[in-house]
């Protein structure tokens, strides 16, 4: 249990153009869910944490305008990264958490961006 | 703020050796404190966590962490390393001024596991 998919695993897009990453809780309802950022061989930074209907908490230094979160639903959250540029290349990790009392945090496995 | 330090960048041992990874953390509240594993180009897997009471705590994949408040550490043990155990190890941590909503992540540790 406690699966949670993103998609694509990787993508190319040529800069200037968007693109959207989806991660979806699939066997759970996920209140909340989380997108993360991971250059390599660095630790994962948290970008904006998401809440199903409302909308996202971005971090510090994050451009909301950019990176645009929405949790349409509870199994649902996507990620577009707008007007994509080289330096938005990177490995994009949502999770997503069960309930409000839950702490423990799922994983999903990862979107590879690379921007040309 | 809570912040948390993983010791040594880059861990190598033999199969069959113990394996220890250190993490040290700070936070202003009881923390709520994990390890999670990360295989080449895939997310992240909890190995274990320590919300409250034993300070020894088991996970999986045989590996263990205890809790030790007195020196703000947390650190993650295996008694036999695999050759399947190379991968990289995040530690971290959650509470404090940014709740316990979100996890504050170390550098990590990339393990490496020789014959």
């Amino acid at each position: 249990g406690a699966v949670v998919s993103q998609h694509p695993s990787w993508v190319i897009c040529k800069s200037g153009t968007s693109v959207k990453i989806e991660c979806r809780s699939l066997d759970f309802q996920a209140t909340t869910m989380f997108w993360y950022r991971q250059f390599p061989k660095q630790s994962l930074m948290l970008m904006a944490t998401s809440n199903e209907g409302s909308k996202a908490t971005y971090e510090q230094g994050v451009e909301k305008d950019k990176f645009l979160i929405n949790h349409a639903s509870l199994t649902l959250s996507t990620l577009t990264v707008t007007s994509a540029h080289p330096e938005d290349s990177s490995f994009y990790i949502c999770s997503a958490r069960q309930g409000a009392r839950e702490y423990e945090q799922y994983f999903g496995p990862g979107t590879r961006l690379t921007v040309t | 703020a809570q912040s948390v330090t993983q010791l040594g960048s880059h861990v190598s041992v033999s199969e069959g050796a113990l394996v220890l990874l250190r993490c040290n953390y700070s936070s202003s509240v009881p923390p709520y404190l994990f390890w999670y594993v990360q295989y080449p180009n895939q997310g992240l897997q909890l190995l274990l966590k320590y919300l409250s009471g034993s300070t020894l705590v088991k996970g999986i994949n045989g590996f263990e962490a205890e809790f030790k408040k007195s020196e703000a550490s947390f650190d993650l043990t295996k008694p036999s390393a695999h050759m399947s155990d190379a991968a990289e190890y995040f530690c971290a941590v959650s509470g404090g001024s940014g709740g316990y909503n979100k996890l504050i992540f170390g550098a990590g540790t990339r393990l490496a596991v020789h014959p």
